[in-house]
Protein backbone atom coordinates (compact mmCIF):
# COMPACT_ATOMS: atom_id res chain seq x y z
CA UNK A 1 0.00 0.00 0.00
CA UNK A 2 1.17 3.63 -1.09
CA UNK A 3 0.77 6.08 1.64
CA UNK A 4 1.41 9.80 0.56
CA UNK A 5 0.41 12.37 3.52
CA UNK A 6 -0.30 15.97 3.39
CA UNK A 7 0.14 18.44 6.19
CA UNK A 8 -1.66 20.31 7.21
CA UNK A 9 -4.72 19.47 6.30
CA UNK A 10 -6.32 22.67 6.58
CA UNK A 11 -4.58 26.04 6.48
CA UNK A 12 -6.34 29.76 7.29
CA UNK A 13 -3.65 32.48 6.50
CA UNK A 14 -4.39 36.51 5.94
CA UNK A 15 -3.66 37.78 2.40
CA UNK A 16 -0.23 38.92 2.05
CA UNK A 17 0.92 35.76 3.86
CA UNK A 18 3.20 33.11 2.56
CA UNK A 19 2.58 29.91 3.47
CA UNK A 20 3.87 26.18 2.81
CA UNK A 21 2.70 22.85 3.05
CA UNK A 22 4.25 19.23 2.57
CA UNK A 23 3.76 16.20 0.71
CA UNK A 24 5.01 13.22 2.55
CA UNK A 25 5.68 9.98 -0.30
CA UNK A 26 7.88 6.63 -0.31
CA UNK A 27 11.39 7.08 -0.89
CA UNK A 28 11.79 3.87 -2.59
CA UNK A 29 11.18 3.47 -6.08
CA UNK A 30 10.51 7.00 -6.64
CA UNK A 31 9.38 7.90 -10.42
CA UNK A 32 7.98 11.51 -10.14
CA UNK A 33 5.80 13.28 -8.15
CA UNK A 34 3.00 15.76 -9.06
CA UNK A 35 1.39 18.96 -7.69
CA UNK A 36 -2.20 20.13 -8.51
CA UNK A 37 -4.05 22.94 -7.46
CA UNK A 38 -7.99 22.52 -6.70
CA UNK A 39 -10.25 25.14 -6.75
CA UNK A 40 -13.97 24.19 -5.94
CA UNK A 41 -16.71 23.56 -8.27
CA UNK A 42 -13.56 23.13 -10.44
CA UNK A 43 -11.21 20.13 -11.48
CA UNK A 44 -7.69 19.71 -10.28
CA UNK A 45 -5.63 21.47 -12.37
CA UNK A 46 -2.05 20.52 -12.58
CA UNK A 47 0.40 22.82 -11.30
CA UNK A 48 3.96 21.22 -11.48
CA UNK A 49 5.30 17.73 -12.34
CA UNK A 50 8.84 16.91 -10.16
CA UNK A 51 11.01 13.85 -11.18
CA UNK A 52 14.53 14.69 -10.10
CA UNK A 53 15.91 15.18 -6.51
CA UNK A 54 16.26 18.76 -5.64
CA UNK A 55 14.35 20.01 -8.38
CA UNK A 56 12.90 23.40 -8.18
CA UNK A 57 9.64 24.76 -10.09
CA UNK A 58 8.13 28.08 -10.00
CA UNK A 59 5.00 29.31 -11.17
CA UNK A 60 4.02 33.14 -10.36
CA UNK A 61 4.31 33.26 -6.84
CA UNK A 62 4.02 29.26 -6.36
CA UNK A 63 7.01 27.24 -5.91
CA UNK A 64 7.84 23.33 -5.19
CA UNK A 65 10.72 21.76 -3.87
CA UNK A 66 11.85 17.93 -3.87
CA UNK A 67 13.76 15.64 -2.05
CA UNK A 68 13.43 12.12 -3.05
CA UNK A 69 15.73 10.74 -0.88
CA UNK A 70 14.10 11.78 2.72
CA UNK A 71 10.15 11.45 0.65
CA UNK A 72 8.93 15.13 0.58
CA UNK A 73 7.91 17.96 -1.46
CA UNK A 74 7.20 21.32 -0.14
CA UNK A 75 4.92 23.73 -1.95
CA UNK A 76 5.13 27.42 -1.21
CA UNK A 77 2.87 30.82 -1.91
CA UNK A 78 4.57 33.46 -1.69
CA UNK A 79 2.25 36.48 -0.63
CA UNK A 80 -1.47 34.60 -1.04
CA UNK A 81 -3.77 36.18 -2.33
CA UNK A 82 -8.10 35.05 -1.85
CA UNK A 83 -7.82 33.37 -5.35
CA UNK A 84 -5.07 31.37 -3.57
CA UNK A 85 -7.54 29.82 -1.74
CA UNK A 86 -8.02 26.13 -3.33
CA UNK A 87 -7.07 22.37 -2.43
CA UNK A 88 -3.57 21.52 -2.98
CA UNK A 89 -3.05 17.76 -3.72
CA UNK A 90 0.04 15.79 -4.65
CA UNK A 91 0.71 12.59 -6.69
CA UNK A 92 2.67 9.86 -6.27
CA UNK A 93 4.34 7.26 -8.82
CA UNK A 94 6.28 5.43 -8.24
CA UNK A 95 8.89 3.27 -10.74
CA UNK A 96 7.32 -0.10 -9.67
CA UNK A 97 4.02 0.35 -11.05
CA UNK A 98 3.27 1.24 -15.12
CA UNK A 99 0.40 3.51 -14.46
CA UNK A 100 -0.47 4.41 -11.22
CA UNK A 101 -0.74 7.78 -10.31
CA UNK A 102 -1.86 8.12 -5.94
CA UNK A 103 -2.60 11.10 -4.25
CA UNK A 104 -2.74 12.74 -0.99
CA UNK A 105 -5.57 13.76 0.72
CA UNK A 106 -4.77 17.48 0.00
CA UNK A 107 -4.35 20.93 2.33
CA UNK A 108 -7.10 23.05 1.99
CA UNK A 109 -5.94 26.91 1.74
CA UNK A 110 -8.50 29.94 2.76
CA UNK A 111 -6.62 33.14 2.31
CA UNK A 112 -8.51 35.93 4.09
CA UNK A 113 -8.82 39.68 2.36
CA UNK B 1 -11.23 20.51 -28.12
CA UNK B 2 -13.16 19.21 -25.74
CA UNK B 3 -10.61 17.63 -23.35
CA UNK B 4 -11.89 15.37 -20.98
CA UNK B 5 -15.59 15.01 -21.07
CA UNK B 6 -17.70 13.02 -18.44
CA UNK B 7 -21.58 12.09 -18.86
CA UNK B 8 -23.60 12.21 -16.54
CA UNK B 9 -23.10 15.43 -14.11
CA UNK B 10 -25.57 14.10 -11.41
CA UNK B 11 -27.28 10.83 -10.58
CA UNK B 12 -29.45 9.32 -8.01
CA UNK B 13 -29.22 5.54 -7.84
CA UNK B 14 -31.57 3.34 -5.74
CA UNK B 15 -29.51 0.58 -4.21
CA UNK B 16 -29.15 -2.34 -6.28
CA UNK B 17 -29.50 -0.66 -9.58
CA UNK B 18 -27.10 -0.58 -11.86
CA UNK B 19 -25.16 2.81 -14.56
CA UNK B 20 -22.20 3.77 -16.33
CA UNK B 21 -20.42 6.50 -16.06
CA UNK B 22 -18.70 7.72 -19.02
CA UNK B 23 -15.69 9.34 -20.07
CA UNK B 24 -14.84 10.42 -23.55
CA UNK B 25 -11.21 12.21 -24.36
CA UNK B 26 -10.13 13.45 -27.74
CA UNK B 27 -6.74 14.35 -27.19
CA UNK B 28 -5.39 10.88 -28.42
CA UNK B 29 -3.56 10.11 -24.71
CA UNK B 30 -3.23 6.49 -24.00
CA UNK B 31 -3.62 6.50 -20.08
CA UNK B 32 -6.79 7.11 -18.51
CA UNK B 33 -8.07 7.41 -14.72
CA UNK B 34 -11.46 6.84 -12.51
CA UNK B 35 -10.84 8.22 -9.25
CA UNK B 36 -13.45 9.03 -6.80
CA UNK B 37 -13.13 12.10 -4.20
CA UNK B 38 -15.05 11.38 -1.03
CA UNK B 39 -14.79 14.44 1.55
CA UNK B 40 -11.39 14.45 3.79
CA UNK B 41 -9.63 11.32 1.58
CA UNK B 42 -8.25 13.64 -1.65
CA UNK B 43 -8.64 10.99 -4.64
CA UNK B 44 -8.79 6.96 -4.84
CA UNK B 45 -7.85 5.50 -7.79
CA UNK B 46 -10.82 2.98 -8.75
CA UNK B 47 -9.16 1.57 -11.95
CA UNK B 48 -6.51 3.26 -14.88
CA UNK B 49 -5.72 2.12 -18.47
CA UNK B 50 -2.60 2.09 -19.78
CA UNK B 51 -3.58 2.02 -23.53
CA UNK B 52 -6.87 0.76 -25.32
CA UNK B 53 -7.21 -3.45 -24.10
CA UNK B 54 -5.35 -3.31 -21.37
CA UNK B 55 -7.14 -2.08 -17.45
CA UNK B 56 -5.53 -2.54 -14.04
CA UNK B 57 -6.65 -1.96 -10.13
CA UNK B 58 -6.33 0.92 -8.91
CA UNK B 59 -6.85 1.14 -4.70
CA UNK B 60 -10.55 0.84 -4.32
CA UNK B 61 -11.47 -1.23 -6.99
CA UNK B 62 -14.25 -3.37 -5.64
CA UNK B 63 -18.11 -3.03 -7.05
CA UNK B 64 -16.72 -1.08 -9.84
CA UNK B 65 -15.92 -2.99 -13.50
CA UNK B 66 -14.13 -1.01 -16.51
CA UNK B 67 -13.02 -1.39 -20.28
CA UNK B 68 -11.03 0.12 -22.95
CA UNK B 69 -12.31 -1.38 -25.93
CA UNK B 70 -10.93 2.72 -28.32
CA UNK B 71 -8.42 5.32 -26.84
CA UNK B 72 -11.31 7.83 -26.55
CA UNK B 73 -13.85 6.26 -24.18
CA UNK B 74 -13.12 4.84 -20.81
CA UNK B 75 -16.26 3.91 -18.92
CA UNK B 76 -16.92 3.00 -15.11
CA UNK B 77 -19.77 0.43 -14.43
CA UNK B 78 -21.39 0.04 -10.90
CA UNK B 79 -23.39 -3.49 -10.97
CA UNK B 80 -25.04 -3.05 -7.73
CA UNK B 81 -25.00 0.18 -6.14
CA UNK B 82 -24.50 0.84 -2.88
CA UNK B 83 -24.67 3.85 -0.63
CA UNK B 84 -21.18 3.34 0.16
CA UNK B 85 -20.51 4.22 -3.82
CA UNK B 86 -22.57 7.97 -3.25
CA UNK B 87 -19.33 9.98 -4.47
CA UNK B 88 -17.75 12.33 -6.74
CA UNK B 89 -15.86 10.64 -9.88
CA UNK B 90 -13.08 12.15 -12.02
CA UNK B 91 -12.02 10.69 -14.66
CA UNK B 92 -8.52 12.18 -15.98
CA UNK B 93 -6.57 11.07 -18.68
CA UNK B 94 -2.50 11.51 -19.66
CA UNK B 95 -0.14 10.97 -22.38
CA UNK B 96 2.86 9.03 -22.18
CA UNK B 97 5.45 7.62 -24.43
CA UNK B 98 9.04 6.40 -23.72
CA UNK B 99 10.43 10.31 -24.05
CA UNK B 100 7.68 12.07 -21.89
CA UNK B 101 6.85 9.65 -19.47
CA UNK B 102 5.66 12.42 -16.73
CA UNK B 103 2.97 14.50 -18.38
CA UNK B 104 0.17 15.68 -15.86
CA UNK B 105 -3.50 14.32 -16.01
CA UNK B 106 -5.71 16.26 -17.26
CA UNK B 107 -9.25 16.29 -15.20
CA UNK B 108 -13.36 15.84 -16.31
CA UNK B 109 -15.72 18.12 -14.63
CA UNK B 110 -16.82 15.45 -12.19
CA UNK B 111 -19.86 13.02 -11.83
CA UNK B 112 -21.32 13.73 -8.59
CA UNK B 113 -23.62 10.07 -7.57
CA UNK B 114 -25.64 9.67 -5.05
CA UNK B 115 -26.51 5.96 -3.75
CA UNK B 116 -29.92 6.24 -1.81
Amino acid sequence: ILNVEQSPQSLHVQEGDSTNFTCSFPSSNFYALHWYRWETAKSPEALFVMTLNGDEKKKGRISATLNTKEGYSYLYIKGSQPEDSATYLCAFRGSSNTGKLIFGQGTTLQVKP
Amino acid sequence: NAGVTQTPKFRILKIGQSMTLQCAQDMNHNYMYWYRQDPGMGLKLIYYSVGAGITDKGEVPNGYNVSRSTTEDFPLRLELAAPSQTSVYFCASSYRSRDNQNSPLHFGNGTRLTVT
